[in-house]
């Protein structure tokens, strides 16, 4: 079956830091991937998509490549900010349109200080 | 933006009560609904599919007669935890999606947290 591997956490870093949280997969076919994040208090939110190999996904100065060589995700962002601070969620879909069956990551909490 | 409204936030009820849950898409019809569940430190994992105008279609594992769900209209459904017991509790997640957009993503509630005691 479809499975998602992300970084446990905490992830703690200082404003202005380099961040990646590491997530990997197992599927079938071609999945597309897909970050997600959730704000203290709100409901998750789709943060960048990828729906084929090399794909790169970005948004908010976030990045992502789909790796198939490698079932990676790895989530990326030269500079956090306080603002940040959230929990990732690295998930995958067997269809993009069509697929609404989410397989999720255990979620990566980020804590960004100053 | 598309927006799924989740209510109660959360709620606290006694061992063999039953819970009812609301998802709401606010502007916008969505024909299906999903519901999630995550317990602490662990992945959202999908319990249904909720299909306007037809029964919902259950993940393996899932008892259909312990989390009843009812999608009566295109911008409503709900989830009813029947007969709670404390391993019921835990944070339920539902989700929609536009249809009428091309590649619409999946919108998410806020979540509610649902303590039996």
């Amino acid at each position: 079956g479809n499975s998602v591997t992300q970084m446990e956490g905490p992830v703690t870093l200082s404003e202005e830091a380099f961040l990646t949280i590491n997530c990997t997969y197992t599927a079938t076919g071609y999945p597309s991937l897909f970050w997600y994040v959730q704000y203290p208090g709100e409901g998750l939110q789709l943060l960048l998509k990828a729906t084929k190999a090399d794909d790169k996904g970005s948004n908010k100065g976030f990045e992502a490549t789909y790796r198939k060589e490698t079932t990676s995700f790895h989530l990326e962002k030269g500079s956090v900010q306080v603002s940040d601070s959230a929990v990732y969620f690295c998930a995958l879909s067997p269809l993009w349109g069509g697929g609404n069956k989410l397989t999720f990551g255990t979620g990566t909490q980020l804590k960004v200080e100053l | 933006g598309a927006v799924v409204s989740q209510h109660p936030s959360w709620v606290i009820c006694k061992s063999g009560t039953s819970v009812k849950i609301e998802c709401r898409s606010l502007d916008f019809q969505a024909t299906t609904m999903f519901w999630y569940r995550q317990f602490p430190k662990q992945s959202l994992m999908l319990m249904a599919t909720s299909n306007e105008g037809s029964k919902a279609t259950y993940e393996q594992g899932v008892e259909k007669d312990k989390f009843l769900i009812n999608h009566a209209s295109l911008t409503l459904s709900t989830l009813t935890v029947t007969s709670a017991h404390p391993e019921d509790s835990s944070f339920y997640i539902c989700s929609a999606r536009d249809q009428t957009l091309h590649d619409s993503p999946l919108h998410f509630g806020n979540g509610t947290r649902l303590t039996v005691t």
